[in-house]
C-alpha cells in the first residue's frame, strides 16, 4: 500500500534562509505526488504536483520539489523563505484506488 | 469566485446531540470528500463521493454519515457525537479524479463535550 512519511514534524528556519522539507513515499506502482500548504486558520491549497515528465516541479510562491525515484523521495525546497511562508506543509501520494493519502504534516516556523 | 464553503465554522455541542456540517462547492466538481485533521495524525479521509448518489467509506468512517443528493452539496452528519469526534473537519472537492487539484473548504472546528 502506498504511504507517505514526513520525517520532520517541525522545521525552524531563519527568514531569507533556504529550506528543505522532506518527504518519502512507498509505492510499487506509478507515482503521483503532491505538496499542499495550510496557512493558519485556512484550508489546504495545492503548492505543486508531480504526475510525470520532468523530475523538478515548480510550484507557487517560489517552491519547487524534486521527484527522486531511486530514493523514493519528493522533498520540497525554497531558496529563501519569507515570514509569510509560515504554515503547515503536507506531502501526499495518490494510491492505486485513486485515493489521496496525506502525510502527517511539517510545521514551518520562520524565525526573524 | 470558485470556492468550497462549510458551515458552521465553529461548533460546540454535547455528546449525543445530532449535528450536520454542510459543504457546498460551485465548481461543478464530481468528487467530494470529508477529512478530519488531528494533531500528529495529519488528514484522514472520512467519506468520499464520486458523484450524485455515490458515496463510499474512507479511512475513518465510524460515527459519521454522508449524503450526496445534489452535485454541489455533501453534508456530514454526526448522528450521536462523542468526545473523540472533537476535531477540525475539512470538505474538499475535485474534478473526476484525485490527481486533479483538490479544493478545500475553510474548515469546521468541532468540540464535543
Amino acid at each position: 500500500a502506498q504511504s507517505v512519511t514526513q520525517l520532520d514534524s517541525q522545521v525552524p528556519v531563519f527568514e531569507e534562509a533556504p529550506v528543505e522539507l522532506r518527504c518519502n513515499y512507498s509505492s510499487s506502482v506509478s507515482v503521483y505526488l503532491f505538496w499542499y500548504v495550510q496557512y493558519p486558520n485556512q484550508g489546504l491549497q495545492l503548492l505543486l504536483k508531480y504526475l510525470s515528465g520532468s523530475t523538478l516541479v515548480k510550484g507557487i510562491n517560489g517552491f519547487e520539489a524534486e521527484f527522486n525515484k531511486s530514493q523514493t523521495s519528493f522533498h520540497l525546497r525554497k531558496p529563501s523563505v519569507h515570514i509569510s511562508d509560515t504554515a503547515e506543509y503536507f506531502c501526499a501520494v495518490l494510491n492505486r484506488d485513486d485515493k489521496i493519502i496525506f502525510g502527517k504534516g511539517t510545521r514551518l516556523h520562520i524565525l526573524p | 469566485e470558485a470556492q468550497v464553503t462549510q458551515n458552521p465554522r465553529y461548533l460546540i455541542t454535547v455528546t449525543g446531540k445530532k449535528l450536520t456540517v454542510t459543504c457546498s462547492q460551485n465548481m461543478n466538481h464530481e468528487y467530494m470528500s470529508w477529512y478530519r485533521q488531528d494533531p500528529g495524525l495529519g488528514l484522514r479521509q472520512i467519506y468520499y463521493s464520486m458523484n450524485v448518489e455515490v458515496t463510499d467509506k474512507g479511512d475513518v468512517p465510524e460515527g459519521y454519515k454522508v449524503s450526496r443528493k445534489e452535485k454541489r452539496n455533501f453534508p456530514l452528519i454526526l448522528e450521536s457525537p462523542s468526545p473523540n469526534q472533537t476535531s477540525l473537519y475539512f470538505c474538499a472537492s475535485t474534478l473526476a479524479s484525485s490527481y486533479n487539484e483538490q479544493f478545500f473548504g475553510p474548515g469546521t472546528r468541532l468540540t464535543v463535550l
